[in-house]
């Protein structure tokens, strides 16, 4: 069955630094999602992507977040300066279509120090 | 705005006894589609069930049931005969068409043996 793979599975990363999350997902699927979810607490909607461009993002999405696809297969999700707060578990989704499951990829773990 | 509600934070049965989730939502839109997932220790997010605004009927699968009622906007999961596998954290979610995903606060499922 295709599945939504995401690397790194855990990141460290410095105070400051910028980090990208890549995501691979299902390659029929339309639309893509990164959500985080702090530890212990629920999983919270950070941005949709559909035709190359942001359909929807929350108020965390702000600019020091950014996605991309960079190629047809990819789809990243970048923070420019990271702080201590952002440390998370992000998730990467795809769906075909509004309304369709989501399914989700394994997470990467984000410690920031 | 659309909102998902799990009052129960978390839950302890002793293997083989009967539990319900249970999941309250609120939208206003009349074309909506809720979602359960269940994220177990490892982390992942798994998808479990979808159910759309126009089918209330009772849906099972295996020891798993679900019980949609909008009269009570509930959207209800229930595990019959829970083993320790069980043990997760389950999250309903709600989408109404065009919009994102929304998640409940989740439940804790602790299955003692």
């Amino acid at each position: 069955e295709p599945e939504v793979t995401q690397t790194p599975s855990h990141q460290v990363t410095q105070m400051g630094q910028e980090v990208i999350l890549r995501c691979v997902p299902i390659s029929n699927h339309l639309y893509f999602y990164w959500y985080r979810q702090i530890l212990g607490q629920k999983v919270e909607f950070l941005v949709s992507f559909y035709n190359n461009e942001i359909s929807e993002k929350s108020e965390i999405f702000d600019d020091q977040f950014s996605v991309e696809r960079p190629d047809g297969s990819n789809f990243t999700l970048k923070i420019r300066s990271t702080k201590l707060e952002d440390s998370a578990m992000y998730f990467c989704a795809s769906n075909i279509g509004r309304g369709q499951p989501q399914h989700f990829g394994d997470g990467t773990r984000l410690s920031i120090l | 705005a659309q909102k998902v509600t799990q009052a129960q934070t978390e839950i302890s049965v002793v293997e083989k006894e009967d539990v319900t989730l249970d999941c309250v939502y609120e939208t206003r839109d009349t074309t909506y589609y809720l979602f359960w997932y269940k994220q177990p220790p490892s982390g992942e997010l798994v998808f479990l069930i979808r159910r759309n605004s126009f089918d209330e009927q009772n849906e099972i699968s295996g020891r798993y049931s679900w019980n949609f009622q909008k009269s009570t906007s509930s959207f209800n999961f229930t595990i019959t005969a829970s083993q320790v596998v069980d043990s997760a954290v389950y999250f309903c979610a709600l989408t109404a068409y065009g919009q994102n995903f929304v998640f409940g606060p989740g439940t804790r499922l602790s299955v003692l043996p």
